[in-house]
């Protein structure tokens, strides 16, 4: 059964630095995401990417985030210069369609990459 | 603004007994879509259910059934017999027609002891 896979599975880093969290979205979807989930707490909305553009993005995603599909199969999101309050899960999900379009709008998501800001 | 509130923090059952899980939600628009994810202890998040705004049926599927009332703008989701397996957190969900992103509840941790 396709899966979204994710790497890394555990990122450590140093407060101020960039890191690139990876996703191989499920192969034949088309919109993309990126959720993050605070230890302990419920999962929030960060990103949403179709057609090689941002087409939603909550208030969490300032200019410190980015999000690039540099080729046909990975979505990844950057960090640029990383803060404390970053450590958190993060999940990438993909879906065959958005809200809209009704039916196969279900997302799927990957395992999640726990990021850990020192 | 959307919101999805789950009252309950923590079920705790005994294997075979059945848990239900309370989901209501907030939302000014006429089309939506509500869902369930299970998240186990392994972390990552796995799609069970999803319920269109325009359809109040009810379904069982295997130990699973849900029970959406948009008159109370409730979607609660049973699990029937619960196995040790069924221990996790599980997230409600819902997804405007509109929009893409997923507004979640705070999740239900079940804990179901042998």
């Amino acid at each position: 059964e396709p899966e979204v896979t994710q790497t890394p599975s555990h990122q450590v880093t140093q407060m101020g630095q960039e890191v690139i969290l990876r996703c191989v979205p499920i192969s034949n979807h088309l919109y993309f995401y990126w959720y993050r989930q605070i230890l302990g707490q419920k999962v929030e909305f960060l990103v949403s990417f179709y057609n090689n553009e941002i087409s939603e993005k909550s208030e969490i995603f300032d200019d410190q985030f980015s999000v690039e599909r540099p080729d046909g199969s990975n979505f990844t999101l950057k960090i640029r210069s990383t803060k404390l309050e970053d450590s958190a899960m993060y999940f990438c999900a993909s879906s065959l369609s958005r809200g809209a379009q009704g039916g196969y709008n279900e997302q799927f998501f990957g395992p999640g990459t726990r990021l850990t800001v020192l | 603004a959307q919101k999805v509130t789950q009252a309950q923090t923590e079920i705790s059952v005994v294997e075979k007994e059945d848990v239900t899980l309370d989901c209501v939600y907030e939302t000014r628009d006429t089309t939506y879509y509500l869902f369930w994810y299970k998240q186990p202890p392994s972390g990552e998040l796995v799609f069970l259910i999803r319920r269109n705004s325009f359809d109040e049926q009810n379904e069982i599927s295997g130990r699973y059934s849900w029970n959406f009332q948009k008159s109370t703008s409730s979607f609660n989701f049973t699990i029937t017999a619960s196995q040790v397996v069924d221990s996790a957190v599980y997230f409600c969900a819902l997804l405007k027609a509109a929009g893409n992103k997923l507004t979640f509840g705070g999740g239900t941790r079940v804990l179901v002891k042998p």
